[in-house]
């Protein structure tokens, strides 16, 4: 059974940072781009960041690049989400996802909310 | 971008009925592989998001034959037959085509 596990979430101020965390079990995590994907309270989905399966190419909105590193580690089975310089925009649920032109297995999400 | 635009925003409907919801986007979302990656997805309240139908007609594993994808291009509909209490939620459709990757806005479905 694919599983995604999202952790690191929380509150935090302005300008500040925090580091998301993606635990996948089920499936050879290797293989597959990995996503991250928001959702604003009572609002829509906005695709965040992808990474490919070495990690050496990724893809990010114009609204969090420079801002925001997804990264990963295939030997722990494992996906980041660096975001620095947080905005009160940020402030959302945040979705772990396998993708492959598609999003079929997502996390149960991690609330960062950023206000001072 | 590719703007998706999803039609109608909500919808109520009765158990057993149907209901078509659209989806267009600014772009053909066809991609030069030949692959259109047009993507459907349903939240239920309280719920990540899960993955009903991709590549624009198929259904995903464990997917109810209730659920029909159609289209091509830019123009874009999702049906519900013989709908059930468990189908209520937030619809969105999503493009996976090109970068920046896109979603609609939403569709809630309400039963009557």
């Amino acid at each position: 059974e694919v599983q995604l596990v999202e952790s690191g979430g929380g509150l935090v101020q302005p300008g500040r940072s925090l580091k998301l965390s993606c635990a996948a079990s089920g499936f050879t995590f290797s293989n597959y781009y990995m996503a991250w994907v928001r959702q604003a309270p009572k609002k829509g989905l906005e695709w965040v960041a992808t990474i490919s399966t070495s990690g050496s190419r990724t893809y990010y909105p114009d609204s969090v690049k420079g801002r925001f590193t997804i990264s990963r580690d295939n030997a722990k089975s494992s996906l980041y989400l660096q975001m620095n310089s947080l905005k009160s925009e940020d402030t959302a649920t945040y979705y772990c996802a396998r993708h492959h032109s598609l999003f079929d297995y997502w996390g149960q999400g991690v609330m960062v909310t950023v206000s001072s | 971008d590719v703007v998706m635009t999803q039609t109608p925003v909500s919808l109520s409907v009765s158990l057993g009925g149907q209901v078509s919801i659209s989806c267009r986007s600014s772009q053909s979302l066809v991609h030069n592989n030949g692959n259109t990656y047009l993507s459907w997805y349903l939240q239920k309240p309280g719920q990540s998001p899960q993955l009903l139908i991709y590549k624009v007609s198929n259904r995903f594993s464990g997917i109810s034959d209730r659920f029909s994808g159609s289209g091509s291009g830019t123009d874009f509909t999702l049906k519900i037959s013989r709908v059930e209490p468990d189908d209520l939620g937030v619809y969105y459709c999503g493009q996976g085509t090109q970068y920046p990757l896109t979603f609609g806005s939403g569709t809630k479905l309400e039963i009557k």
